[in-house]
């Protein structure tokens, strides 16, 4: 358990659905972040949030829509997707301390997405 | 932030200690060597990491060389359940804690019974 919960764990959803995925962190953290893995390829970083302000986007297309109510939540709103969306998707968060030499990622287990 | 090069897979006898190289030759001052594993169809686990002395864990050992062009990852009595990916991954320091750490391919490490 590394403190951070993503849902739900699987997903299937048709191009034209509307869909959320969840991500809650119990760790106090300031930074949370998504990242896409795809099969057999590296995990790409999607977004980056801190204080709940997004600080980055590494060029993610538009169908993919995050958000960060506060600092212990953050989803991911999929609309029209496409079948090469389909991965496993995975939230993590960090302390996201000042001057920190400390700062480690802790992932939650992912939602493996198929789009169909 | 620098590149690293690990062998793509590797084997150990259960039991015996796994060693796992990283080259990182670009290396600058400020960057730490951070190592992570992601077991099958979970998200990554931070191991340890190090700028220039050797650390150990719970968990592992770290070996940086002395010029800190590379790394090893000491699993001193691998299990089964270490069979997993393991990245190692090279960072500068920021003033701000956020961490966008760039995964490569890491290394498929297979621990036989």
């Amino acid at each position: 358990e590394t403190g951070v919960t993503q849902t739900p764990r699987h997903l299937v959803m048709g191009m034209t659905n509307k869909k959320s995925l969840k991500c809650e962190q119990h760790l106090g953290h300031n930074a949370m972040y998504w990242y896409k893995q795809s099969a057999k390829k590296p995990l790409e970083l999607m977004f980056v949030y801190n204080f709940k302000e997004q600080t980055e986007n590494n060029s993610v297309p538009s169908r993919f829509s995050p958000e960060c109510p506060n600092s212990s939540h953050l989803f991911l709103h999929l609309h029209t997707l496409q079948p090469e969306d389909s991965a496993l998707y995975l939230c993590a968060s960090s302390p996201g301390q000042v001057r920190s030499t400390n700062e480690k990622l802790f992932f939650g287990s992912g939602t493996q997405l198929s789009v169909l | 932030d620098a590149k690293t090069t690990q062998p793509p897979s590797m084997d150990c006898a259960e039991g015996r200690a796994a060693n796992l190289p990283c080259n990182h030759s670009t290396i600058s001052g400020n960057e730490y060597v951070y190592w992570y594993r992601q077991i099958h169809s979970q998200g990554p686990q931070y191991i340890i990491h190090g700028l220039k002395n050797n650390e150990t864990n719970e968990m592992a050992s770290l070996i940086i060389t002395e010029d800190r062009k590379s790394s090893t990852l000491i699993l001193p009595h691998a299990t089964l359940r270490d069979t997993a990916v393991y990245y190692c991954i090279v960072r500068v320091w920021r003033n701000f804690g956020n961490e966008k750490l760039t995964f490569g391919t890491g290394t498929r490490l297979t621990i036989i019974p």
